[in-house]
């Protein structure tokens, strides 16, 4: 079955400074989808980024960037000089044919990031 | 473009009593999605629909729960009775079916306190 696997439960860091989430996925399927999602404390989930297993070109978007690792099956994200805002539950996701369709993703337990002042 | 728009954002409701949350999809997006969020388990998936047909509903946890999606543009889910362990944040979230890997985008969320 499909799973994604975010070990890390909570991090805390000081403001400016760099943090990188891990995700590590397992499937079988040879094509498959792994995303990132936001939620702030207001409850919502924003959507980041997607990739395609086919994709494995790593992602700068801001402070944001994301590096993609098939050989580990890795998606880790990476902030940057991270801010108050950007404290959150971040969330990695998963969808492919095992999963019953690309319709079904599998998400992550979620990291809590909380960023200092 | 509007998002995916749930009501009510927040209810507490007495056990037994039926709870109804709504939620209006994308417009143009052809799958729609409830996702329950709970400490313990996290993000789950409840149900999806297609073209307003039920797809997947392998996630319902009983009988007490049904979705329906009357139309495009609208669709319930119901809890009847309501107990405290259903206590939970709903989201609906939609898609559009362009092929596979296709972005989920959620609404905010139905926050259901059942006391």
């Amino acid at each position: 079955a499909q799973k994604v696997t975010q070990a890390q439960t909570e991090i805390s860091v000081v403001e400016k400074e760099d943090v990188t989430l891990d995700c590590v996925y397992e499937t079988r399927d040879t094509t498959y989808y792994l995303f990132w999602y936001k939620q702030p404390p207001s409850g919502e989930l924003v959507f980041l980024i997607r990739r395609n297993s086919f994709d494995e070109q790593n992602e700068i978007s801001g402070r944001y960037s994301w590096n993609f690792q098939k050989s580990t099956s890795s998606f880790n994200f990476t902030i940057t000089a991270s801010q108050v805002v950007d404290s959150a539950v971040y969330f990695c996701a998963l969808s492919g044919p095992q999963s019953g369709g690309y319709q079904k993703v599998t998400f992550g337990t979620g990291t809590k990031l909380q960023v200092i002042p | 473009d509007a998002g995916v728009i749930q009501s009510p954002r927040h209810e507490v409701t007495e056990m037994g009593q039926e709870v109804t949350l709504r939620c209006k999809p994308i417009s143009g997006h052809d799958y729609l999605f409830w996702y329950r969020q709970t400490m313990m388990r996290g993000l789950e998936l409840l149900i999806y629909f297609n073209n307003n047909v039920p797809i997947d509903d392998s996630g319902m946890p009983e009988d007490r729960f049904s979705a329906k999606m009357p139309n495009a543009s609208f669709s319930t889910l119901k809890i009847q009775p309501s107990e405290p362990r259903d206590s939970a944040v709903y989201f609906c979230a939609s898609t559009p079916d362009r092929g596979s890997g296709n972005t989920i985008y959620f609404g905010e969320g139905s926050w259901l306190t059942v006391v």
